[in-house]
């Protein structure tokens, strides 16, 4: 079965820091994997996702990740943080060949402190 | 906005009653999820439809069920409501690729359920 574990429930950084996010998976085959930004009272947007092809993945807002195999990794990232980051993210993960579903973490709310 | 619309956006509801959910998925797209978050499950997939027809199960309870219509748009009837039934219930929708495999799905603003 897939999983997904964010680890860090909340992330606190100051404006114009760097923003990481950590979001580790677990799959017994090649896996799509999605990072979605839930702000307050407002439903889930795609910030970026990555399907095999390049391992690098740049999103919306200043956001990229990386997809690493090895280290069964997808962690979130942007060089400087901004105010209207603060949100809830959430990693994601589904199968290529199975279910369609998608399997989430738990969450990591971030705070940008002025 | 993602094009997928839910409603109602808020309802409450008593213990013992029956609700029905509706989405209207973005233009074009067959696929739908039903998810449900809530604080202590965080986000959960309930169904999937795929062109009317039901594609994919998970951690729906027998007092849930859902449908997709021919115009596409789908319903998530939830019945005999406990207080644990109380969350966000969001609805996805995805375009399907030459592949023939779904692609990105899609969030609603979600509706907001609460069972007094």
């Amino acid at each position: 079965a897939q999983s997904v574990t964010q680890l860090g429930s909340h992330v606190s950084v100051s404006e114009g820091a760097l923003v990481l996010l950590r979001c580790n998976y677990s799959s017994s085959v090649p896996p799509y994997l999605f990072w979605y930004v839930q702000y307050p009272n407002q439903g889930l947007q795609l910030l970026l996702k990555y399907t095999s092809a390049a391992t690098l993945v740049k999103g919306i807002n200043g956001f990229e990740a990386e997809f690493k195999k090895s280290e069964t990794s997808f962690h979130l990232t942007k060089p400087s943080a901004h105010m209207s980051d603060a949100a809830e993210y959430f990693c994601a993960v589904s199968d290529q060949g199975g279910s369609e579903k998608l399997v989430f973490g738990k969450g990591t709310k971030l705070t940008v402190n002025p | 906005d993602s094009g997928v619309t839910q409603t109602p956006k808020h309802l409450i509801t008593a213990t013992g009653q029956r609700v029905t959910l509706r989405c209207s998925p973005r233009s074009g797209d067959l696929s739908v999820y039903w998810y449900q978050q809530s604080l202590d499950q965080g986000l959960q997939f309930l169904i999937q439809y795929y062109n009317g027809e039901e594609r994919a199960k998970g951690n729906i309870l027998e007092r849930f069920s859902a449908q997709q219509f021919p115009d596409l748009h789908s319903e998530l009837n939830l019945s005999s409501l406990e207080l644990g039934d109380s969350a966000l219930y969001f609805c996805a929708s995805s375009p399907r690729r030459a592949s023939g495999r779904s692609d990105t799905q899609y969030f609603g603003p979600g509706t907001r359920l609460t069972v007094l």
